[in-house]
Formats: C-alpha cells, sequence, structure tokens
C-alpha cells in the first residue's frame, strides 16, 4: 500500500533560518504530491503541489518543494522562516486506489524567537 | 478564510449517542471531502460526494454515514459514538470531481468529544 513518510515529528528553527522538512513516500508511478499547513485551530491549506514537469515547484507564503524521484522524496524548503509559519505541516500524495489524498503524520514547526 | 464553513465548532458528547456534523461547500463548488484527524491516526479520508452522489469512500465506519444534498451541503452522521471516536473531523470541497485537478478547500473543522 502507498505510504507517506515525515521523519519529523517536531522541528525548532531561529527566526530568518532556512528550512528543510522531509517527506518520502512510496509509489510505483510518477505520484501526485502534495504539501499542506495547518495553523492552530485552523483547516488544512495548500501550499504547493506536483504533479509532473519541473520537479522544483514554488508555492504560496514563499515555500518550495523539489521531487526527487531516486530518493522518493517531495521536500519543503523555506530560505528564511518568519514566526508566523509556525504551524503544523502535512505532506500528501494521491492513492492510486481511490485517487483520495493519503497523508503523512505532520511536522509540527516551532519557532525560535 | 477558506470559504468553507463547519458547524458545530465544537460538540461534547457520550458514548452511544449520535451526532450530524454539517458542511457547506464554496460556493461553486461540487465536491465534498470529509476527513478525521486524531492524535493516534493522524489525518484520514473518510468519503467524497460529488453532486449529491457517493465517489469515493475511505476510512469510514459503518456507523458512520454521510449524504451530500441538493444545496450542495452535506452531512456526516456519526452513530453508536465511542470513546476513540473522539476527533478533528474536517470538510473540505473543490470545484470538480477528481481532487487531483482541483485544489481543496478545508473548513475550520468541528471537535468532537465523546465522553
Amino acid at each position: 500500500a502507498q505510504s507517506v513518510t515525515q521523519p519529523d515529528i517536531h522541528i525548532t528553527v531561529s527566526e530568518g533560518a532556512s528550512l528543510e522538512l522531509r517527506c518520502n513516500y512510496s509509489y510505483g508511478a510518477t505520484p501526485y504530491l502534495f504539501w499542506y499547513v495547518q495553523s492552530p485551530g485552523q483547516g488544512l491549506q495548500l501550499l504547493l503541489k506536483y504533479f509532473s514537469g519541473d520537479t522544483l515547484v514554488q508555492g504560496i507564503k514563499g515555500f518550495e518543494a523539489e521531487f526527487k524521484r531516486s530518493q522518493s522524496s517531495f521536500n519543503l524548503r523555506k530560505p528564511s522562516v518568519h514566526w508566523s509559519d509556525a504551524a503544523e505541516y502535512f505532506c500528501a500524495v494521491v492513492s492510486d486506489s481511490n485517487y483520495q489524498l493519503i497523508w503523512g503524520a505532520g511536522t509540527k514547526l516551532i519557532i525560535k524567537p | 478564510d477558506s470559504g468553507v464553513t463547519q458547524t458545530p465548532k465544537h460538540l461534547i458528547t457520550a458514548t452511544g449517542q449520535r451526532v450530524t456534523l454539517r458542511c457547506s461547500p464554496r460556493s461553486g463548488d461540487l465536491s465534498v471531502y470529509w476527513y478525521q484527524q486524531s492524535l493516534d491516526q493522524g489525518l484520514q479520508f473518510l468519503i467524497q460526494y460529488y453532486n449529491g452522489e457517493e465517489r469515493a469512500k475511505g476510512n469510514i465506519l459503518e456507523r458512520f454515514s454521510a449524504q451530500q444534498f441538493p444545496d450542495l451541503h452535506s452531512e456526516l452522521n456519526l452513530s453508536s459514538l465511542e470513546l476513540g471516536d473522539s476527533a478533528l473531523y474536517f470538510c473540505a470541497s473543490s470545484a470538480g470531481l477528481l481532487m487531483v485537478a482541483d485544489t481543496q478547500y478545508f473548513g475550520p473543522g468541528t471537535r468532537l468529544t465523546v465522553l
């Protein structure tokens, strides 16, 4: 069965520092990949998605992600984090059985002042 | 604000009871999705409706059911509630049928606590 792994439950980063959140997936063909953000008490918001084409995807709020087939990864990056980026980040892949999202466990981002 | 509304925001009930969660999608969106987010199981897709018809099912228990009405709002019915059903229930909507082509917009969720 397909799966998504986010190996880091928590990540702490200083404000202004760069960020990389890891996501690994298991899938045979080219996957459809997503990153969502969930701010405290809020629903989820789509940051970016990858379907095909350029493997470096730009999203909202200054985020980008790179699809690396050889590593089965879709890591999320931001060059300089802001305190408002503190949230939980979810990676997801589309299931090839029912075309719905399979979610990673999430990574909670903590920003140090 | 995503444009997706969910009511109620919080719900506290007892084991064995039945509750109904309501979702209004964004104007013009035809698909509604229901998700459950719990500490032990994370985010799980439950069910999708498109223009009134069930289109896809995920890990939805038999005690749970949903429907989408002609005005496109949706309800998720949870019955014979157990402690383990305590979770945050999200509704999302998208314009079309296949979510790979659309963005899903999430509501703020309903937090269900079963005592």
